[in-house]
């Protein structure tokens, strides 16, 4: 039963236009959002995070929304580079354990020069 | 400073012997993670320790996965009768608890034959 999902396995975009990754909970009771990115053969990154009581947040090109009534959140990047390319991961947590982090299963973003 | 390390980086086992995943975590992060990911899906959590006691390992899929943190730095997995489907990468986190943020190591690829 997954908690995190994220049905978009890959997503192409062109260098300089928009990037949007999606991501679906079914655990009403997630507190904490997280998106990590992940290069082959590397451990994931942190990229940014958010928390249940804001519906936005926003780190330079990467900016994260989310609707709780939906359970839907989207990571946006812009402009999208191609070092960007990667498996970028959406990931959860509750608020009685911020440390056990639920993660969903990755999309692969090509960003193309 | 340095980041979290793993060895081996690679393991190949066959079904039934025992083997022994190493991770070095960021110096002075109390909190250590172990997270499983199998091809094609995002890190799965395993247990995570506070200090050098577990404070939760309800991921550890059974009783063959056993891991300590002795001196509440370095951690070891230990999973006994390795079993074909226990093939996948191993992947360590440290932080500093709670919503800080997790580093991850590059992981360790286990392939049990």
């Amino acid at each position: 039963d997954q908690q995190v999902k994220q049905n978009s396995p890959s997503l192409s975009v062109q260098e300089g236009r928009i990037s949007i990754l999606n991501c679906d909970y079914t655990n009403s009771m997630f507190d904490y959002f997280l998106w990590y990115k992940k290069y082959p053969a590397e451990g994931p990154t942190f990229l940014i995070s958010i928390s249940s009581i804001k519906d936005k947040n926003e780190d330079g090109r990467f900016t994260v929304f989310l609707n709780k009534s939906a359970k839907h959140l989207s990571l946006h990047i812009v402009p999208s580079q191609p070092g960007d390319s990667a498996v970028y991961f959406c990931a959860a947590s509750l608020k009685t354990s911020y440390d056990k982090v639920i993660f969903g299963p990755g999309t692969s973003l090509s960003v193309i020069p | 400073g340095a980041g979290v390390s793993q060895t081996p980086s690679n393991k190949v086992t066959e079904k039934g012997k025992y083997v022994e995943l190493r991770c070095d975590p960021i110096s002075g992060h109390t909190a250590l993670y172990w997270y499983r990911q199998s091809l094609g899906q995002g890190p799965e959590f395993l247990i995570y320790f506070q200090g050098t006691g577990a404070a939760d390992d309800s991921g550890l899929p059974n009783d063959r996965f056993f891991a300590v943190r002795p001196e509440g730095s370095v951690s070891t997995l230990k999973i006994q009768r390795t079993e074909r489907g226990d093939s996948a990468v191993y992947l360590c986190a440290s932080s500093d608890g709670g919503i800080g943020t997790q580093y991850f190591g590059p992981g360790t690829r286990l392939l049990v034959l």
